[in-house]
């Protein structure tokens, strides 16, 4: 059964860069059958697709601020967010998804599971 | 970008009650690829349904998801105490990926 645990401070000044990771355990972030995602949750709001490790795959309202690696060696994948403000504040969550068919590669579906638990980062000064 | 809209805002119901939760959607999501998830407080969503109407490992089949096109729907037969949650639909039939602004379940 995949897990998923993000890491990272809770706390990031303002116009510096937010950087976290996700640990996988229970399964590879080198499988065939599905990429990693980065969704975040600002405080009492709804949930944003920030992107994903397949293709470059990032959400155009911040694709120009955002970096997903991942890293075979440790198992995890990463999300760097530059140049953040106050808005950036949120709940950020790692998760399994798309998913692929192994064999073929084809596009089976972008729902995300399992997710990790979640961490909060502030922006503030 | 498609943006989902979610209807009621906030659901008052009754455990035992059948509760009919609905997404709209500002374009027609392609393939029905079309997901809920739950959400608690304090906690991450949890995948419901995937394909409209597939349901995840291990959710029960009070839950059923229904809809093509523009319009979603996720129904919850009976109502358990552990269902009164925060409930999001979300497209991936087109990226960016989108997420409706979420329905509470409360008790009535």
């Amino acid at each position: 059964q995949v897990q998923l645990q993000e890491s990272g401070p809770g706390l990031v000044k303002p116009l510096e860069t937010l950087s976290l990771t996700c640990t996988v355990a229970g399964g590879s972030v080198s499988s065939a059958s599905s990429s990693w995602t980065w969704i975040r949750q600002p405080p009492g709001k709804g949930l944003e697709w920030i992107g994903d490790s397949g293709s470059t795959n990032y959400n155009p309202s911040l694709k120009s601020r955002v970096l997903i690696s991942v890293d075979t060696s440790k198992n995890k994948f990463s999300l760097k967010l530059s140049s953040v403000t106050a808005a950036d504040t949120a709940v950020y969550y790692c998760a399994r998804g798309p998913f692929y068919d192994s064999w073929s590669g084809y596009y089976i579906g972008g729902w995300f599971d399992p997710w990790g638990q979640g961490t909060l980062v502030t922006v503030s000064s | 970008e498609i943006v989902l809209t979610q209807s009621p805002g906030t659901l008052s119901l009754s455990p035992g009650e059948r509760a009919t939760l609905s997404c709209r959607a500002s374009q027609s999501v392609s393939s029905s690829y079309l997901a809920w998830y739950q959400q608690k407080p304090g906690r991450a969503p949890r995948l419901l349904i995937y394909g409209v109407s597939s349901r995840a490992t291990g959710i029960p089949d009070r839950f059923s998801g229904s809809g093509s096109g523009t319009d979603f729907t996720l129904t919850i037969s009976r109502l358990e105490p552990e269902d009164f949650a925060v409930y999001f639909c979300q497209q991936y039939g087109s990226s960016p990926y989108t997420f409706g602004q979420g329905t509470k379940l409360e008790i009535k």
